[in-house]
């Protein structure tokens, strides 16, 4: 069993959609939950990170953790073609560890 | 913009040659890892340098990968010899300190083909 999976997708939604993004993990060690986009043939780049249970909202996005069921999520609202990416969870036990991602979801948001 | 650069960006090899991928982190990051990330995956850690020294290197394929960054600054990666299934993109990224909550940030990557 992978530490973290993701929902693969790919997913593909119109212009202005809610997207909702998942994560579930098995090792209760993490402690740190963050969220990636991957544009083609460029490196990650850091969305949003939390290190609690709860929502974080940071202008069109927000990031949901629920430790309890080892679930986090990303949700888009409104979203745009610019958002057309791959989404990576990723997830730390300690700050500055090593981070366990998962496989990624591939959106498109269609004009 | 500070930013993570890496060179080559694209490399095409033949199998059994060697090969060598170059980080720069960002200025005054401590803190540097090579990622490994294979088409339609999710990164995996290769090695974590804390300056010069190596802090995990659980995942790095030892008989053929080495890694090094001399003066706790740039990096660089190797293997010797390259394997098909060594095709894959080599990320780098490198955090402030590693010690408090440090964004990792990511260089563009090089893109490494094995034929």
């Amino acid at each position: 069993q992978k530490e973290v999976e993701q929902d693969p997708g790919p997913l593909s939604v119109p212009e202005g959609a809610i997207v909702s993004l998942n994560c579930t993990y098995s090792n209760s060690a993490f402690q740190y939950f963050m969220w990636y986009r991957q544009y083609s043939r460029k490196g990650p780049e850091l969305l949003m990170y939390t290190y609690s249970s709860g929502n974080k909202e940071d202008g069109r996005f927000t990031a949901q953790v629920d430790k309890s069921s080892k679930y986090i999520s990303l949700f888009i609202r409104d979203s745009q073609p610019s958002d057309s990416a791959t989404y990576l969870c990723a997830i730390g036990e300690t700050s500055g560890s090593r981070l366990t991602f998962g496989e990624g979801t591939q959106l498109t948001v269609n004009p | 913009e500070a930013e993570v650069a890496q060179s080559p960006r694209y490399k095409i090899t033949e199998k059994s040659q060697a090969v060598a991928f170059w980080c720069d982190p960002i200025s005054g990051h401590a803190t540097l890892y090579w990622y490994r990330q294979i088409l339609g995956q999710g990164p995996e850690l290769l090695v974590q340098f804390q300056d010069e020294s190596v802090v995990d290197d659980s995942q790095l394929p030892k008989d053929r990968f080495s890694a090094e960054r001399l003066k706790g600054v740039d990096s660089t990666l190797k293997i010797q010899p390259a394997e098909l299934g060594d095709s894959a993109m080599y990320l780098c990224a490198s955090s402030f300190s590693g010690t408090s909550f440090d964004t990792q940030y990511f260089g563009p990557g090089t893109r490494l083909t094995v034929l």
